[in-house]
């Protein structure tokens, strides 16, 4: 069935280091997308969208990149800090229907 | 003070119970959302709310059923609890598209264990 699904469980970085989470999705019709972090015990806040009319938008030491050709998902964190570490989630919404079809997540896992 | 409020946080009940999830926000956000969360997995919609008058079912509903009390309150129950519904659940809201983009706003989670 359609899904949007992450490429990497589990991702260690180092303090300071770059870090990049993998997210494909599979309907092309999706048209807005959305980036979560879950911190332990807590709900999921909410990071950075991005619309399919564009293919990259950036926040503060964040930036999401979509590949509409081969329905890909990344987002970026510059100079990744211990208040990084988290489960992080893409979603896709199709249509303005406000459906959100979340991924598994990824753990992130920064190391001082 | 948060804008979007789940009571309770935390329960432990025994199978066969029926069990009420609240929800309350002040965000003035016409759309309500509920998702289960199992451990190592993304979130599944359960039930969803448009307006006060608008409840649709989502991926799961089975076992559950929801209540939009008002624009603020968007309650979950579980009629007959069993095991299988033991996770987190996660209210949500958002605005409608004409006037948002689309992000929903979560509330903290409450952790329901059933024995």
């Amino acid at each position: 069935g359609e899904s949007v699904g992450l490429h990497l469980p589990t991702l260690s970085v180092q303090e300071g280091d770059n870090s990049i989470i993998n997210c494909a999705y599979s309907n092309s019709a999706s048209d807005y997308f959305i980036w979560y972090k879950q911190e332990s015990g807590k709900g999921p806040q909410f990071i950075i969208d991005i619309r399919s009319n564009m293919d990259k938008r950036q926040g503060q030491r964040v930036t999401v990149l979509l590949n509409k050709t081969v329905k890909h998902l990344s987002l970026q964190i510059a100079a990744t800090q211990p208040g990084d570490s988290a489960v992080y989630f893409c979603a896709e919404e199709r249509g303005a229907t406000n459906k959100l079809i979340f991924g598994t997540g990824t753990l992130l896992a920064v190391q001082p | 003070d948060a804008d979007v409020t789940q009571t309770p946080r935390n329960r432990i009940t025994k199978t066969g119970k029926r069990i009420m999830l609240e929800c309350s926000q002040t965000k003035g956000h016409d759309r309500m959302y509920w998702y289960r969360q199992d451990p190592g997995l993304g979130l599944q919609l359960i039930y969803y709310s448009f307006d006060v008058k608008d409840i649709n079912k989502g991926e799961i509903s089975d076992g559950y059923s929801v209540s939009r009390q008002a624009q603020a309150k968007f309650s979950l129950s579980l009629e007959s609890a069993i095991p299988n519904q033991t996770a987190l659940y996660f209210c949500a809201t958002s605005d409608s598209p004409d006037r948002g983009k689309g992000e929903q706003f979560f509330g903290p989670g409450t952790r329901l264990t059933v024995l």
